[in-house]
């Protein structure tokens, strides 16, 4: 049974980078029929895209966030991983990390990990 | 990319069916056959309901249907039931992805 798990700091400053960690288990990131992503959901609101990473290290972002998201993958150790950059309480969201087919429906996701922004 | 349009709530009695709509446009859900519904309980990670517009997955209930007509999906719950109370999230493929607002869908 495939597993994901976020891993990181729970607390980030403002203008600071946010970074965590997916590690999957129970299967392998190097998947040519899969890519890995990350969604977040502020507290009391909906879910939004931040990007997808595949195997090879091609990337896409929500042009939203674009500017500040890097996404990266590590096929030794299992793991992909996001830096959002110059974060303000805006921020402040329960992120998951998931696995995404090739037309971008999510059949496994991560149990979340809630960020705080704050001084 | 603009959020896909969903209702804020809706509400129905155990043994009803309701529908949750998805509004988005030609260049999302009008243009792909890759609408994806998902359930999410308080505090819980989102559940794959169904997946390009009318498919579920394994294990989830034939009680949860999912259509689409132009730039609109929907998704169908019948025979309501108390387990049933929980946010749906609507999303398509559009070469990224893009999500609804979410339905907070009440069991009465």
């Amino acid at each position: 049974q495939l597993q994901l798990q976020e891993s990181g700091p729970g607390l980030v400053k403002p203008s600071e980078t946010l970074s965590l960690t997916c590690t999957v288990s129970g299967g392998s990131i190097s998947s040519s029929s899969y890519y890995w992503g990350w969604i977040r959901q502020p507290p009391g609101k909906g879910l939004e895209w931040i990007g997808s990473i595949y195997y090879s290290g091609s990337t896409y972002y929500n042009p939203s966030l674009k500017s500040r998201v890097t996404i990266s993958v590590d096929t030794s150790k299992n793991q992909f991983s996001l830096k959002l950059s110059s974060v303000t309480a805006a921020d402040t969201a329960v992120y998951y990390c998931a696995r995404l087919d090739l037309v971008a429906t999510i059949d496994y996701w991560g149990q979340g990990t809630l960020v705080t922004v704050s001084s | 990319q603009s959020a896909l349009t969903q209702p804020a709530s809706v509400s129905g009695s155990p043994g009803q069916s309701i529908t949750i709509s998805c509004t988005g446009t030609s260049s999302d859900v009008g243009g792909y056959n890759y609408v994806s519904w998902y359930q999410q309980h308080p505090g819980k990670a989102p559940k794959l309901m169904i997946y390009d517009v009318s498919n579920r997955p394994s294990g989830v209930s034939n009680r949860f249907s999912g259509s689409k007509s132009g730039n609109t999906a929907s998704l169908t719950i019948s025979g309501l039931q108390a387990e049933d109370e929980a946010d749906y999230y609507c999303s398509s493929y559009t070469s990224s992805l893009v999500f609804g607002g979410g339905t907070k869908l009440t069991v009465l």
